[in-house]
């Protein structure tokens, strides 16, 4: 079964450093997402891709966030100068269709800023 | 967007079925209802989604209220895997998929 793939798995990074988080979606999907779980709390939308661009982000995603798809297969989600408060789960997900359809989303991507 | 409301807590003995109700009374005409889960310390899942009818897969079923102002998420025989976080979200067709705090469904074994 086709599935979303997210790396690195856990990172852990000081204060101030920017992060890279990558995920592969699956093959054929042309809508990509990135949310972000603090520890006990909901699940938090950040952005939407699609046709290379963003198509909606929410207050959260501002100018420490960016998301590129830098190939065919890759969609990644740099955070610049993290704070402590970033500390949390990133899940990539992807969508064959916008709204309508199921979104398929990866394990996620743990984030310890210290 | 369309508000959510659904309990925060619910508890179902094992091989029992389960009831998740949902009320999103200001949904409009054409916002799809989805459902997702969250296993404890996994990504959100899809379960099932729908329009108006009623709608059935491998995982549940979802019963759609004809004024479509609520709905509910039946799992047949819950078990112990069953256990996570359920979410119920309209979506807007073009628009994104808002989680809210969903309900945590405890299963005894």
């Amino acid at each position: 079964e086709p599935e979303v793939t997210q790396t690195p798995s856990h990172q852990v990074t000081q204060m101030g450093q920017e992060v890279i988080l990558r995920c592969v979606p699956i093959s054929n999907h042309l809508y990509f997402y990135w949310y972000r779980q603090i520890l006990g709390q909901k699940v938090e939308f950040l952005v939407s891709f699609y046709n290379n661009e963003i198509s909606e982000k929410s207050e959260i995603f501002d100018d420490q966030f960016s998301v590129e798809r830098p190939d065919g297969s890759n969609f990644t989600l740099k955070i610049r100068s993290t704070k402590l408060e970033d500390s949390a789960m990133y899940f990539c997900a992807s969508s064959g269709s916008f709204g309508t359809g199921e979104l398929f989303f990866g394990e996620g991507s743990r984030l310890t800023v210290l | 967007d369309a508000k959510t409301t659904q309990p925060n807590s619910m508890e179902s003995n094992e091989e029992e079925p389960v009831h998740l109700p949902c009320n999103h009374s200001t949904i409009s005409g054409t916002d799809y209802i989805h459902w997702y889960r969250q296993l404890p310390s996994q990504g959100p899942e899809y379960v099932i989604h729908g329009l108006t009818s009623n709608v059935n897969n491998r995982m549940a079923s979802l019963a759609i209220a004809e004024d479509r102002k609520s709905s509910t998420l039946i799992l047949h025989r819950a078990t112990l895997r069953d256990a996570a976080v359920y979410y119920c979200i309209p979506v807007p067709t073009g628009n994104q998929f808002y989680f809210g705090t969903g309900t945590s469904l405890t299963v005894i074994p």
